[in-house]
């Protein structure tokens, strides 16, 4: 059974830094394009970032470029999005997500979510 | 950006109607492979986004036939032929030809 599950959200003050965690299980990780997509508060679905299988390839909305980073690591199975320079709109549910084949189009699989509060 | 509209914003429908959902896109979702990249995801109430619908008309693992999509260019739609309980929430669509974009959301509810 394929599961993703983030962690490292939590309350931030403005300005600071804040790394979310993905541990993916269940399936070939080092196959699988990822990305991360938040919700803010009773909003829609935003893409934040992707990153390819091998890591070579990466994208960010134009909303966090130059303040997020996303990374892979294919040996711990796990996918991150170090967040710098948090801003009260970044405030949201934090998703990772995977495609639903390598090599395919369509996100199948969502983490559960973990919710980032930029507050001071 | 591509920007994706969704009409309608609400739509209540009563058990064992069909429902109808429009998704246009600002630019043609037709890729160069022959595919367009137009996709359908339901967010049930409290939980994560579920992938419903991909390149337009097919369905993901696990998704009733009750559920359908269509449509070409930059106009799609998200049909329901029955309507069953389970089935609200809020419907997205969503295009990855370019940066991926959501629409607005769909919110379905039951009469």
């Amino acid at each position: 059974e394929v599961q993703l599950v983030e962690s490292g959200g939590g309350l931030v003050q403005p300005g600071g830094s804040l790394r979310l965690s993905c541990a993916a299980s269940g399936f070939t990780f080092s196959s699988y394009e990822m990305n991360w997509v938040r919700q803010a508060p009773g909003k829609g679905l935003e893409w934040v970032s992707y990153i390819s299988s091998s890591g070579s390839s990466i994208y960010y909305a134009d909303s966090v470029k130059g303040r997020f980073t996303i990374s892979r690591d294919n040996a711990k199975n796990s996918l991150y999005l170090q967040m710098n320079s948090l801003r009260a709109e970044d405030t949201a549910v934090y998703y990772c997500v995977s495609q639903r084949t390598p090599y395919s189009s369509g996100w199948g699989y969502w983490g559960q979510g973990t919710l980032v509060t930029v507050s001071s | 950006d591509i920007v994706m509209t969704q009409t309608p914003l609400s739509l209540s429908v009563t058990p064992g109607q069909p429902a109808s959902i429009s998704c246009k896109s600002s630019q043609s979702l037709l890729h160069s492979d022959g595919k367009t990249y137009l996709y359908w995801y339901l967010q049930k109430p409290g939980q994560s986004p579920q992938l419903l619908i991909y390149e337009v008309s097919s369905r993901f693992s696990g998704v009733p036939d009750r559920f359908s999509g269509s449509g070409s260019g930059t106009d799609f739609t998200l049909k329901i032929s029955r309507v069953e309980a389970e089935d609200v929430g809020v419907y997205y669509c969503m295009q990855a030809i370019h940066l991926p974009t959501f629409g607005q959301g769909t919110k379905l509810e039951i009469k």
